[in-house]
């Protein structure tokens, strides 16, 4: 069955530190990849998405992700957190073709300190 | 526009009880998928819609049943609560099933099992 794994359950950071969070999956056929978030209090939004093409994706907010197809990796990124990406990080799979049923991982707590 | 829609956002039931939650897509998205969403088990797949047919089902007992209207309105019905369906449940809507589209996120409805 397909999982996804998210190596950081609780990541606490200062301002300006440089954040990567890991996100494994397992599955060996076509994949969508996303990242969403979750701030206090609010629902889940979309971070970034890799459906194709360039394996290096942006999202909003600075964010970025990597897509290695060799290590079934999707690790996001951003080179300078702030106070106000405090939130939980969800990193989530989707088989290719017709669907939306999306796999998620256990999700990141991030907590930036100012 | 108006974004994902769930009622009610907050309910407490007892055990043996049933509920039923509602969910209005994003005006001309046709595909509505469920999700759970509880601490132990971070976010699982129920269910997903398009146009009135169930396309996908996650690995739910048959407890957890679901509809969608012609107007692309979605519902799910837990029936015979038990204490563990204490959940936020999260609807989410899209533009066509499969489509390289967002899926959006409603804030959930809270459903608390006594």
């Amino acid at each position: 069955a397909q999982s996804v794994s998210q190596h950081n359950h609780h990541v606490i950071l200062s301002e300006a530190a440089s954040l990567e969070l890991g996100c494994n999956y397992s599955y060996g056929g076509t994949v969508n990849l996303f990242w969403y978030v979750q701030y206090p209090g609010q629902h889940l939004q979309l971070l970034l998405k890799y459906f194709s093409g360039d394996p290096l994706v942006k999202g909003i907010k600075g964010f970025e992700a990597e897509f290695i197809k060799s290590k079934f990796s999707f690790n996001l990124r951003k080179p300078s957190v702030q106070w106000s990406d405090t939130a939980e990080y969800f990193c989530a799979v989707m088989r290719g073709g017709a669907t939306n049923k999306l796999i998620f991982g256990t999700g990141t707590l991030l907590a930036v300190q100012p | 526009k108006a974004g994902v829609t769930q009622t009610p956002r907050y309910l407490i039931k007892t055990r043996g009880q049933q509920v039923t939650l509602s969910c209005s897509p994003i005006s001309g998205h046709r595909s509505v998928s469920w999700y759970q969403q509880t601490p132990g088990q971070g976010l699982q797949f129920l269910f997903e819609y398009f146009s009135e047919t169930q396309r996908n089902k996650g690995n739910f007992p048959g407890r957890f049943s679901g509809r969608q209207f012609s107007n692309s309105r979605s519902e799910m019905n837990v029936s015979t609560l038990e204490l563990g369906d204490s959940a936020l449940y999260l609807c989410a809507s899209r533009a066509a099933s499969g489509s390289t589209g967002e899926l959006f996120f409603g804030e959930g409805s809270r459903l608390t099992v006594l």
